[in-house]
Order: C-alpha cells, then sequence, then structure tokens
C-alpha cells in the first residue's frame, strides 16, 4: 500500500498570504496525483488531478505540482472561501490511498 | 449535469448487513468506474471499493475485502454496495464518487454521502 502523508496537519494563513501543502508518497508515483477540497458538512471536490492540471472552474491561485514521491499544493494568494481542508490521494496503485488532510486555517 | 444520490444508510447493530445505493444522472453512467468513499465523523477520507465501468473487475481495501460488495447495475445507472459483518468501526458517511475512466482515474464527481451507524 502507498502510504500518502500530508504536512503539516494545520497550516495558519493570513488572507491575501500564500500557502504551501505538501503530500509525501511513500513509494514513487507516476503523475497519478490529484488534490480535493473540503469543506464541513460537503463532499470534497475536485482541485488538481494529474499532479498539475487545474479542475474545471478551478481559479489559477491553486497550482499543483512535484513528482516521484514529492507533491505540493501552492495557493497564491489566500481568499476567505479557502480556508478548508484539503486532501490529496494517489491513484496509481491499488488500494487507492489518501492523505490525512492538511485544514487551512485563518491566522 | 451529473449528480450523485447516494440512500440506504441508517442505524444497524455490530454484525448486521445493509445495501447502500447511488443513483447516478447526467453522464454515460457504463462509461465510467465507480467508487465508495467513506469518512469516519471528524476523520479523513478511506476509499472503499472499486468497480470498472462494463467488465465490472472490482477491488476493495483491505478493511472491507470479505465483507462489503460493490456492484452496479448499468441498465439502471446505479451503484450498490452490500455490507455484511458491520462493526462499529465501519461507521461513517459512505460517499460514492465517479471516476474519469472507465478502469481508473481521479474522482471527478462526488455524491453528499449517506451515514450509517453502527452500533448496538
Amino acid at each position: 500500500e502507498i502510504v500518502m502523508t500530508q504536512s503539516p496537519a494545520t497550516l495558519s494563513v493570513s488572507p491575501g498570504e500564500r500557502a504551501t501543502l505538501s503530500c509525501r508518497a511513500s513509494q514513487s508515483l507516476s503523475s497519478n496525483l490529484a488534490w480535493y477540497r473540503q469543506k464541513p458538512g460537503q463532499p470534497p471536490s475536485l482541485l488538481i488531478y494529474g499532479a498539475s492540471t487545474r479542475a474545471t472552474g478551478i481559479p489559477a491561485r491553486f497550482s499543483g505540482s512535484g513528482s516521484g514521491t514529492e507533491f505540493t499544493l501552492t495557493i497564491s494568494s489566500l481568499q476567505s472561501e479557502d480556508f478548508e481542508v484539503y486532501y490529496c490521494q494517489q491513484y496509481d496503485n491499488w488500494p487507492l490511498t489518501f492523505g490525512g488532510g492538511t485544514k487551512l486555517e485563518i491566522k | 449535469e451529473v449528480q450523485l444520490l447516494e440512500s440506504g444508510g441508517g442505524l444497524v447493530r455490530p454484525g448486521g448487513s445493509l445495501r447502500l445505493s447511488c443513483a447516478a444522472s447526467g453522464f454515460t453512467f457504463s462509461s465510467y468506474a465507480m467508487s465508495w468513499v467513506r469518512q469516519a465523523p471528524g476523520k479523513g477520507l478511506e476509499w472503499v471499493a472499486d468497480i470498472s465501468g462494463n467488465d465490472f473487475s472490482t477491488h476493495y481495501a483491505d478493511s472491507v475485502n470479505g465483507r462489503f460488495t460493490i456492484s452496479r447495475d448499468n441498465s439502471k445507472d446505479t451503484l450498490y454496495l452490500q455490507m455484511n459483518s458491520l462493526r462499529a468501526e465501519d461507521t461513517a458517511l459512505y460517499y460514492c464518487a465517479k471516476r474519469t475512466g472507465n478502469y481508473g482515474g481521479n474522482f471527478d464527481y462526488w455524491g453528499q454521502g449517506t451515514l450509517v451507524t453502527v452500533s448496538s
């Protein structure tokens, strides 16, 4: 099983600042890495797939990067609606696995 | 518009069974793999099971293998999850999620979820 480790668990950032979220895989992946966001009481929604491709309707302030075992989600200028939980997920191998999540909170 | 509507959740005793359904619309259901993903209260996401679009090949998480069965009826655009021998640790909100390919891909659409509570 590929273990996905996200860091930090909680990230405190001020609106307008940049946030960098990390996701590490226990073994090398191809580009089959996705990022999702989730607000309380709502299902997850897709942000990034293929490690770096924004999903339809996702603003340009969101960017994904990385390869191998190290992946990053960057939010260039945080808006109020961005303060939620973010998950990475690998779909390279069975079983499909998610990271434990990073909660982005207002500083 | 893609819609996924789960149903069938509820309160069940340990050792009991439950069958979840997910009614899909807005896309060609048989062309896409589908998964069940669960989220225990206050916890993260855990993938449970997956089924391919038209040859019905299945995969399961170790935590549910042998107890849960995923299936689909492409004539009814519906996904199912038969859950047997339920345990307290199966308590979670169960989402159905569409994948972007017939055999794989990321999740691009999610339902609102149905809550399963296993308790005596």
